[in-house]
């Protein structure tokens, strides 16, 4: 099947540490994003790539990082540096002409304790 | 911020048909209205676009006005499957901006048995 994969669901960590989220996509989109969500609350966009091993900052970066180093995965690092680290992570995919629809993956829920 | 504005609730009888506006007065020339839903704690979904004709696909119908300062989503039978949150979105269809896509808090729709 195709699509975007994200885990693990839930991940807990220590407030403090840094932490990885994986997101492995299928559908050959060169685009991917990383989006926030909050409880009641719309996505924001966090950070966004179009190729390879080149991304932006979306609204919401600092406290995170990104590396796009396959066209196939876009992992995004929380940082201890992000002072409210919990919350719903979602990351997308699209192609880059056309109507480029984005599609979401499962998300990821992060709670720093 | 998000150039929609949605009223936060609503609620549909199942097997009734489901209408929920969007207004978006100050939507450009060249930009798109997209509506997609999240189910509770899952990833959005892609319903469908439009630029200003009337649009249907399998899931629904969109109605933008003549002039364009408003939209309507119509699933024509709801079902309890359909109960999620709708985000009505506006963005540029290509260009600058066009791959970020700005949530609102959108509508919460429940369809009641």
């Amino acid at each position: 099947d195709g699509g975007i994969t994200q885990s693990p669901k839930y991940l807990f960590r220590k407030e403090g540490q840094n932490v990885t989220l994986s997101c492995e996509q299928n559908l050959n989109h060169d685009a991917m994003y990383w989006y926030r969500q909050d409880p009641g609350q719309g996505l924001r966009l966090i950070y966004y790539s179009q190729i390879v091993n080149d991304f932006q900052k979306g609204d919401i970066a600092e406290g995170y990082s990104v590396s796009r180093e396959k066209k196939e995965s876009f992992p995004l690092t929380v940082t201890s540096a992000q002072k409210n680290p919990t919350a719903f992570y979602l990351c997308a995919s699209s192609s880059i002409d056309g109507n480029n629809e984005q599609f979401f993956g499962p998300g990821t829920r992060l709670t720093v304790l | 911020d998000a150039k929609t504005t949605q009223p936060p609730s609503m609620d549909c009888a199942e097997g009734r048909a489901a209408n929920l506006p969007c207004n978006h007065s100050t939507i450009s020339g060249n930009e798109y209205v997209y509506w997609y839903r999240q189910i509770h704690s899952q990833g959005p979904q892609y319903i469908i676009h439009g630029l200003k004709n009337n649009e249907t696909n399998e899931m629904a119908s969109l109605i933008i006005t003549e002039d364009r300062k408003s939209s309507t989503l119509i699933l024509p039978h709801a079902t309890l499957r359909d109960t999620a949150v709708y985000y009505c979105i506006v963005r540029p269809y290509s260009g600058a901006g066009s791959y970020q896509l700005t949530f609102g808090k959108g509508t919460k729709l429940s369809v009641i048995p």
